[in-house]
């Protein structure tokens, strides 16, 4: 149990298109998705938190207007990289968490973005 | 603010023998839960283990243990009779209801497991 997806697991796209990478929990409601950016040899960074049904909170420096994230149901955050740039090439990570076990997240298998 | 320490970048263990990841970590916080995440080649993140601050008894899961030293803030993981699979990156996290819901991640140890 406590499976998350996402989709797609690569992509390469072209400098000033937007990219959607979906994340989904397969077996339970996530009432809390986090999306988080890696960069090579490095930890995760977290970029926002995203409650169902509401907006999303972005960590400070990251710019909302460029990552767009949507939280439409309890399985499924999206992630809109809008307008990418070669500086947006990174891998990027979801993570889902159910509301009673607030300290537990499960991870998605990451989306390796690049932009050309 | 909560911050995790894992200061040693990278280490090489012989196979089948032992190796011991260090963390520490800063808070003011006196509950809260530790985690050791892997993160192999696939980049899926792998939780390897999870201690409550205020469980004196050091958590273990197979051939996973730590050493958790509350006062020191010290997060301690210890790989016994090490395998090939457990060559990969790994992260100390932090977490406390009390700072906003979030983990808080260390900057991570590259393990390689040599044959």
């Amino acid at each position: 149990g406590a499976v998350v997806s996402q989709h797609p697991s690569r992509v390469i796209c072209k400098s000033g298109t937007s990219v959607k990478i979906e994340c989904r929990s397969l077996d339970f409601q996530a009432t809390t998705m986090f999306w988080y950016r890696q960069f090579p040899k490095q930890s995760l960074m977290l970029m926002a938190t995203s409650n169902e049904g509401s907006k999303a909170t972005y960590e400070q420096g990251v710019e909302k207007d460029k990552f767009l994230i949507n939280h439409a149901s309890l399985t499924l955050s999206t992630l809109t990289v809008t307008s990418a740039h070669p500086e947006d090439s990174s891998f990027y990570i979801c993570s889902a968490r159910v509301g009673g076990r607030l300290e537990t997240q499960y991870f998605g298998p990451g989306t390796r973005l690049l932009v050309l | 603010a909560q911050t995790v320490t894992q200061s040693q970048p990278e280490m090489s263990v012989q196979e089948a023998e032992t190796v011991t990841l260090s963390c520490t970590y800063d808070t003011s916080e006196s509950n809260y839960y530790l985690f050791w995440y892997k993160q192999p080649p696939s980049r899926q993140m792998i939780l390897v283990i999870r201690q409550e601050a205020y469980k004196q008894q050091n958590a273990t899961e197979n051939r996973f243990s730590v050493n958790f030293q509350k006062a020191a803030k010290s997060f301690s993981l210890k790989i016994s009779d090490s395998q090939l699979g457990d060559t990969a990156m790994y992260f100390c996290a932090f977490f406390t209801h009390n700072a906003g819901n979030m983990l808080t991640f260390g900057g991570g140890t590259r393990l390689m497991v040599k044959p």
